[in-house]
C-alpha cells in the first residue's frame, strides 16, 4: 500500500524568507502524480502544485517550486518569499490508479506552517 | 461558476441516527469521491466514482453508502451514526481517466456524533 509521510507536525518562517517543506513516499507503482494542497483555517483545500512522475524536472509555480527525487522517494515543497497569506496546513499527496477506471489520492499528515511577520 | 458544493457546512447527530451529505458539482466530472479528514491523520478516501451509475469502495468505507444517479450529485450517507463519524468531510471531483487532473475540493462539512 501506498504511504505518504510528512514528518514536520509544524514549521514557522519569517515572512519574506524561505521555507522547505518535507514529504516522503513508498509505492511500487511507476504511474502516479505528486501534489501539494494548502489548506488554510476557511477549510477549502487548494492545488498548490503538481509533479509527474515521469518527469524530472522539478515543477514551480511563481514562489512555489518542488524538489523531486524519485529514487529517493522525496517530493518537497520550497515557499520563496513567503507571505502572511501561505500561513496554512499543507498536505502533501500521492495519486495512483485504483481499479479498472478509478484513482486514489493518498495524504500526507499535513505540516502546519506559521508565517511570522 | 460554484465548482463543488456541499451541504450542509456543520452538522451534530447522536448516536444511531441517519443522514445524508450532499454534494453537487457543476463541471462535468466523471470522477466524484467523499474524504474524511481527522486531525494527524490527513484525508482518507471513503467511497468514490467514475461515472453515474458506478460507485466503489476507497480505504475506509464501513458506515458509509453512496449513489451516483447523475454526473452531477454524489451523496454520502451515514446509516446509524457512531461517534467515530465525526470528522470534517470532503467531497471531490475531477475528470477521469489522468492522474494529473487536480482534484476539486468543496469546503467540507463539520460532522459531530455525539
Amino acid at each position: 500500500a501506498q504511504t505518504v509521510t510528512q514528518s514536520q507536525p509544524e514549521m514557522s518562517v519569517q515572512e519574506a524568507e524561505t521555507v522547505t517543506l518535507s514529504c516522503t513516499y513508498d509505492t511500487s507503482e511507476s504511474d502516479y502524480y505528486l501534489f501539494w494542497y494548502k489548506q488554510p483555517p476557511s477549510r477549502q483545500m487548494i492545488l498548490v502544485i503538481r509533479q509527474e512522475a515521469y518527469k524530472q524536472q522539478n515543477a514551480t509555480e511563481n514562489r512555489f517550486s518542488v524538489n523531486f527525487q524519485k529514487a529517493a522517494k522525496s517530493f518537497s515543497l520550497k515557499i520563496s518569499d513567503s507571505q502572511l497569506g501561505d500561513a496554512a496546513m499543507y498536505f502533501c499527496a500521492y495519486r495512483s490508479p485504483l481499479g479498472t477506471s478509478g484513482s486514489r489520492l493518498t495524504f500526507g499528515e499535513g505540516t502546519q506552517l506559521t508565517v511570522n511577520p | 461558476n460554484a465548482g463543488v458544493t456541499q451541504t450542509p457546512k456543520f452538522q451534530v447527530l447522536k448516536t444511531g441516527q441517519s443522514m445524508t451529505l450532499q454534494c453537487a458539482q457543476d463541471m462535468n466530472h466523471e470522477y466524484m469521491s467523499w474524504y474524511r479528514q481527522d486531525p494527524g491523520m490527513g484525508l482518507r478516501l471513503i467511497h468514490y466514482s467514475v461515472g453515474a451509475g458506478i460507485t466503489d469502495q476507497g480505504e475506509v468505507p464501513n458506515g458509509y453508502n453512496v449513489s451516483r444517479s447523475t454526473t452531477e450529485d454524489f451523496p454520502l450517507r451515514l446509516l446509524s451514526a457512531a461517534p467515530s463519524q465525526t470528522s470534517v468531510y470532503f467531497c471531490a471531483s475531477s475528470y477521469v481517466g489522468f492522474l494529473g487532473s487536480p482534484l476539486h475540493f468543496g469546503n467540507g462539512t463539520r460532522l459531530t456524533v455525539t
